[in-house]
């Protein structure tokens, strides 16, 4: 079955990276294209960015941008997200999930990934 | 970007009561409007896609309606697995952007 599996949480100190993978498995991976997508506590669902694996292409959101790398490793069919530059406001949940072909809906999502930014 | 307003934010309500979450984007967005189911600790749902497509298995008590800026999410007869938070997203322009959530209670 479609599927999509993220790695486990982490805890950064302010200014540090954090990366994190969804593994993709049950379908044809360079076919979707993979969102992310985080929830901060308390907050609503928040739209990052999107890689297209075929080619790698990416999109971020403005608000992201200069600090987020989408990037995608196709033999193991691993999309990662890497943000940089971190600060408590981004402790959140972060999600990734895969877009219906050409659609913008979200037909499958990863489990999340929950990132505590403290020092 | 596209704002989107989900009403009401909480709500509390019994097994077997319909209830009704409306959602409005700050344009139009032509039927490009999905709902999901998120519970705590559990990756989000698509229950319905364009305005009012069903996802398949997903029960026929959840129903979706609406056009261009104004939709709505109605759940004809509560059971106790549909308490959880849904949540609206417009797929009509990056960046795509949800609604903050209407949490489910039970009364």
């Amino acid at each position: 079955q479609v599927q999509l599996v993220q790695s486990g949480a982490e805890v950064k100190k302010p200014g540090a990276s954090v990366k994190v993978s969804c593994k993709a498995s049950g379908y044809t991976f360079i076919s979707y294209q993979i969102h992310w997508v985080r929830q901060a506590p308390g907050q609503g669902l928040e739209w990052m960015g999107i890689i297209n694996p075929s080619g790698g292409s990416t999109s971020y959101a403005q608000k992201f941008q200069g600090r987020v790398t989408m990037t995608r490793e196709t033999p193991t069919s691993t999309v990662y997200m890497e943000l940089s530059s971190l600060r408590s406001e981004d402790t959140a949940v972060y999600y990734c999930a895969r877009e219906a072909v050409a659609t913008g809906v979200f037909d499958c999502w990863g489990q999340g990934t929950l990132v505590t930014v403290s020092s | 970007d596209i704002q989107m307003t989900q009403s009401p934010s909480s709500l509390s309500a019994s097994v077997g009561d319909r209830v009704t979450v409306t959602c409005r984007a700050s344009q139009t967005i032509s039927s490009s409007l999905n709902w999901y189911q998120h519970k705590p600790g559990k990756a989000p749902k698509l229950l319905i896609y364009a305005t009012s497509s069903l996802r398949s298995g997903v029960p026929s008590r959840f129903s979706g309606s609406g056009s261009g800026t104004d939709f709505t999410l109605t759940i004809s007869s509560l059971q106790p697995e549909d308490f959880a938070t849904y949540c609206c997203q417009q797929s009509y322009s990056v960046p795509y952007t949800f609604g903050q959530g209407t949490k489910l209670e039970i009364k």
